[in-house]
């Protein structure tokens, strides 16, 4: 069974923290992506990750950096968190190509 | 640019009855087709999906229908239970690459 595990379930930051989400992935996926999930707007993507130290915008990379130093680790940063950055935050993982997206449980993130 | 339009965004049948949710796509290279169910709390989990070389797929209650020259594709629950109640997303592969565009969700609610 593919496990994809996120480092909190609940986060509560202030603004202008720096805050950090982990994903990692037990089933040596070349793929990874952080969404981010908001009623009425679907899973927006916010990076992908085809492979270690590769990456690719998504379409909502404003205000967010990502990290990919071993395969199975797929970190998302906000260097200085908003209001706006409030959501939920899912990560994923797949096989390379288009192919079944595994997700882990989310992050709820609240910034006060 | 590239974008998965679903409809409708909330659907409530009654127990036994069939749901229908359509999906219409942007992008003509688009090559994979799943559907995610979501129930409350938890995180997106694949039922079923369609590459382009396929027009029906069906497992039990579930079947996906695409047509790629209108670029939609239709998810049909028969017999709907009220365990089916949860959000679903369709998503379309960006091109043949592991990238998928999700549509806004459709909640479905199975009345007993």
């Amino acid at each position: 069974d593919v496990k994809v595990t996120q480092s909190s379930r609940y986060l509560v930051k202030r603004t202008g923290e720096k805050v950090f989400l982990e994903c990692v992935q037990d089933m040596d996926h070349e793929n990874m992506f952080w969404y981010r999930q908001d009623p009425g707007l679907g899973l927006r993507l916010i990076y992908f990750s085809y492979d270690v130290k590769m990456k690719e915008k998504g379409d909502i990379p404003e205000g967010y950096s990502v990290s990919r130093e071993k395969k199975e680790r797929f970190s998302l940063i906000l260097e200085s968190a908003s209001t706006n950055q409030t959501s939920m935050y899912l990560c994923a993982s797949s096989l390379q190509g288009p192919n079944e997206q595994y997700f882990g449980p989310g992050t709820r993130l609240t910034v006060t | 640019g590239e974008n998965v339009e679903q409809h409708p965004s909330t659907l409530s049948v009654q127990e036994g009855d069939s749901a229908v949710i359509k999906c219409t796509y942007s992008d003509s290279a688009s090559n994979y087709f799943p559907w995610y169910k979501q129930e409350l709390g938890k995180r997106p989990q694949l039922i079923i999906d369609i590459r382009s070389n396929v027009g029906e797929k069906k497992d039990q209650r579930i079947a996906v229908t695409l047509n790629k020259t209108a670029k939609h594709f239709s998810l049909h629950i028969t017999e709907t239970q009220p365990e089916d109640s949860a959000v679903y997303f369709c998503a379309a592969s960006k091109g043949n690459t592991g990238k998928l565009i999700f549509g806004q969700g459709t909640t479905l609610q199975v009345k007993p």
